[in-house]
């Protein structure tokens, strides 16, 4: 069985500052491994996505994530967030060869102008 | 444009009553998948289905029915079994022969009067 820990329930953040949100996950085989964001009332989309190769991944918006076997963890980051990326962010796992996903609780961040 | 739609966006259910939430895609995915979403719980997956005229329960199915009889629609049914039914259902779907990016609806918020 596969699993999501974001242990970051909600994270407060100035407006300009970096920040990270952490993201650990469980599996005994090769996963793949996502980033959701959710706006209040709404779906959820596709931040990014980490499926093989290399193993830091970014988005078109600024966040990036890096993919640490090791450690089994796919932290978010962003050098520098604006008002705008005030939202709910998922991660996620999923193992090779299988339709179903796992979420993370989520973590909420709230930039604070 | 293509995409996921969900109605109604909000549905209010009386004690005893089934309701029915609406799930239609023209993505043309295979696979199709109902969450439910609860403050601080993340996304529990209810049913998925894979191809049409099948589906497999998820982790939290009691309570609650689905039928895939066109690729294009995939309604989640909750029953009067459901005790706590008072959730943000969030429908997705999958692109073919892959398990990458899930693309989700805008979500039903369902209320118990």
């Amino acid at each position: 069985a596969q699993s999501v820990t974001q242990l970051d329930s909600q994270v407060p953040v100035f407006e300009e500052a970096p920040v990270e949100l952490r993201c650990n996950y469980s599996s005994s085989v090769s996963v793949y491994l996502f980033w959701y964001v959710q706006y209040p009332n709404q779906g959820l989309q596709l931040l990014l996505k980490y499926l093989s190769g290399s193993t830091l991944v970014e988005s078109i918006n600024g966040f990036e994530a890096e993919f640490n076997k090791s450690q089994t963890s796919f932290h978010l980051r962003k050098p520098s967030v604006h008002i705008s990326d005030t939202a709910e962010y998922f991660c996620a796992v999923s193992r090779r060869g299988y339709q179903k996903v796992t979420f993370g609780t989520g973590t909420k961040l709230q930039v604070i102008p | 444009d293509g995409g996921i739609t969900q109605s109604p966006k909000y549905l209010f259910r009386k004690e005893g009553q089934n309701v029915t939430l609406s799930c239609e895609q023209n993505l043309n995915h295979d696979a199709m998948y109902w969450y439910r979403q609860d403050p601080g719980q993340g996304l529990r997956l209810i049913y998925y289905s894979q191809i049409v005229n099948d589906f497999q329960k998820g982790d939290i199915a009691e309570g609650y029915s689905v039928s895939r009889e066109k690729k294009e629609s995939f309604p989640l049914t909750v029953t009067s079994a459901q005790k706590n039914p008072t959730a943000f259902y969030l429908c997705a779907s999958t692109p073919p022969g892959t398990q990458e990016t899930q693309y989700f609806g805008p979500g039903t918020r369902l209320l118990v009067l």
